[in-house]
């Protein structure tokens, strides 16, 4: 089945304490994106990769890093989390072939919480 | 930069037609999204509409795009329950990177 899978599902941490949020993809997708959904703010790009090693900010990058070294993993580290990163995070990906127009693919999410 | 906005809130009967709207900034956008999020799940592709065309018709949904007015509708027939959900309108003007509206609570009352 195709899908992308995003673990843990809920985290609840302490601040300062590095975490990483893993997603994989088993669509052999190029793009994978992660975007955190706050209330009233909708969701929000954080960082993407067009391809392995290949990876940039989105609109909210601070805090967070990624890293591609495989096709189909793009894990999420927040190396000293802060209260203000309490969220839903979700991971995409998409085939990447086009310009626009590609499907992307969500996880379930991660709700992770930051006291 | 780019803006992508819409009404918060939306109410309807069941059997009724809901009609969500979006607006967007971004003139060079391509491809317009409708995304559907029920409570506790991911976002799912409902449909999306390339820039060139007016309308999309797929069984009960209805997409109007006036690139005029950078102004997107999505119009659900026959409404049912199991359309509540939060509907995100999104715009693409590049390779995959999609900008999102705050979304749309739709609440179908039986």
């Amino acid at each position: 089945e195709a899908q992308v899978t995003q673990n843990p599902r809920y985290l609840i941490t302490v601040t300062g304490k590095k975490l990483t949020v893993t997603c994989s993809q088993n669509m052999n997708h190029e793009y994978m994106s992660w975007y955190r959904q706050d209330p009233g703010l909708g969701l929000r790009q954080i960082y993407y990769s067009m391809n392995v090693e290949v990876t940039d900010k989105g609109d909210v990058p601070e805090g967070y890093k990624v890293s591609r070294k495989e096709k189909r993993n793009f894990p999420l580290i927040l190396e000293s989390p802060s209260p203000n990163q309490t969220s839903l995070y979700f991971c995409a990906s998409s085939p990447g072939t086009a310009r626009g127009g590609d499907t992307q693919y969500f996880g379930p999410g991660t709700r992770l919480t930051v006291l | 930069g780019e803006d992508v906005e819409q009404s918060l809130f939306l109410s309807v009967r069941e059997g009724d037609s809901s009609v969500i709207n979006c607006t967007y900034t971004d003139s060079s956008s391509t491809y317009l999204y409708w995304y559907k999020q029920e409570p506790g799940a991911g976002l799912q592709l409902l449909t999306y509409i390339f820039s060139n065309m007016d309308m999309k018709q797929d069984q009960r949904l209805t997409v109007l795009l006036n690139k005029k007015d950078k102004h997107l509708s999505l119009r659900i027939a026959d409404t049912q329950t199991g359309d509540s959900a939060i509907y995100f309108c999104a715009e693409s003007s590049g390779y995959s990177t999609l900008t999102f509206g705050k979304g749309t609570m739709l609440l179908v009352s039986p």
